[in-house]
This record gives structure tokens, sequence and C-alpha cells, in this order.
């Protein structure tokens, strides 16, 4: 069975801020990962796909990276609204999540 | 625009069954999988299982025993239902849609989500 490791648990910038956020599968998954951002109270929300195919009416400021193990979400510009906890999937594992905070 | 909503109990006893209803709105069941997803307070996201629209299902391993997923398609619905509850069971249950891509699938439309706690 795959696991997902997400790095770093805990990710804290300033506004304006660039945001790089990492998922590692334990064994190649090809391009197949998605990304969900999840904010306080709220459902998760399908951000990126097939690791780097932005989801309808996702901002440009997010995107997506990767392929085999290692992947990659990046906010180009970070804004108050962006905290959430972000996690990677890939099938039926989701990842255990990187709290992103802004200082 | 598609909406899920999620119904059922909030509170049940240990030991019992959890029913759960998804209810779908601005589209229909047909063609699409649908899945149940939970996420325990303060904890990660675990997948539950998937049913497409003919009916047929895949569970999680570790929950296959316990667990049936259903649907109506004259009520646009569909249902899991969890027996045997324990503590561990307690849960924001959601329900989603899964959409397949190539060899792989996500989730791009969830409910709201429902807390179900177990408890006496």
């Amino acid at each position: 069975e795959i696991v997902l490791t997400q790095s770093p648990a805990t990710l804290s910038l300033s506004p304006g801020e660039r945001a790089t956020l990492s998922c590692r599968a334990s064994q190649s998954v090809s391009s197949y990962l998605a990304w969900y951002q999840q904010k306080p109270g709220q459902a998760p929300r399908l951000l990126i796909y097939d690791a780097s195919k932005r989801a309808t009416g996702i901002s440009p400021r997010f995107s997506g990276s990767g392929s085999g193990t290692d992947f990659t979400l990046t906010v180009s510009s970070l804004e108050p609204e962006d905290i959430a906890v972000y996690y990677c999937q890939q099938r039926g594992i989701f990842g255990p999540g990187t709290q992103v905070e802004i200082k | 625009q598609m909406q899920l909503q999620e119904s059922g109990p909030g509170l049940v006893k240990p030991s019992e069954t959890l029913s759960l209803t998804c209810s779908i709105s601005g589209d229909t069941l047909h063609s699409y999988y649908w899945s149940w997803i939970r996420q325990p307070p303060g904890k990660g996201l675990e997948w539950i299982g998937y049913i497409y629209y003919t009916g047929s299902t895949v569970y999680n391993p570790s929950l296959k025993s316990r667990i049936t997923i259903s649907l109506d398609t004259s009520k646009n619905q569909f249902f899991l239902h969890l027996t045997s509850l324990t503590a561990a069971d307690s849960a924001v249950y959601y329900c989603a849609k899964r959409q397949v891509f190539l060899q792989d699938y996500h989730f791009d439309y969830w409910g709201q989500g429902i807390r179900v706690t177990v408890s006496s």
C-alpha cells in the first residue's frame, strides 16, 4: 500500500511570501496526485489534480508540480485567506496534511 | 452546480449502526462514482469507500467488514451504513463525488460534512 508523507507539518509565513509544500509517495504514482485545501470548519476543496492541473475556479496563485514520488504545491504569494490545512491524495490514500499559518 | 448534503443522526450509541444519507442536487447520480470520507476530530482524512451508479462498490479494507454503501437513483441519494460502532468511529463524515481521471481519481465535489459522535 502506498504511503504519502507531507512536509513540513506546519508552515508559518508572512503575507506575500511564497509557500512550498511537499508530498512524497512511498512508491511511484506517476502524475496521479491531487491536492486539497481545508479551511477550519469546512470541507476539503480540490485545488490540483494529476499533479499540476488546477481545478475549476482555483486561483492561479496555486500551482502543482512533480511526478513519480515527489510532488510540490506552491502558493505564489500567500494571502490571509490561505490559512488552511493542505492534503495530498492518491487514490484512496490521503497524506497527513500541512498546516499553513500566517505570521 | 452540483451540491451534496449529508444527513443523519449526530449521536449514536456504541455497538449500534450508523446510517447516513447523501442527497445530490444540480445533477444526477448517473455516470458518476460516489464516495464517503471521514475525519476524526483533529485528525486527517480517511477514505471509507465508493459506489458507482450501477451499484458496484469498493470499500476501504480496514472497514470493509462493517460497511455497506448503497444508492437510490430515484431519489438521487446514496447511503452509508456502518455497523458495530465504537468511539473510534466518531468523526465528521463527508460524502463526495469521485472523479475518474485516466488511471487515477480525485474528489471534486464535497458535502459540508456531518459530525457524528459515538457515545452512550
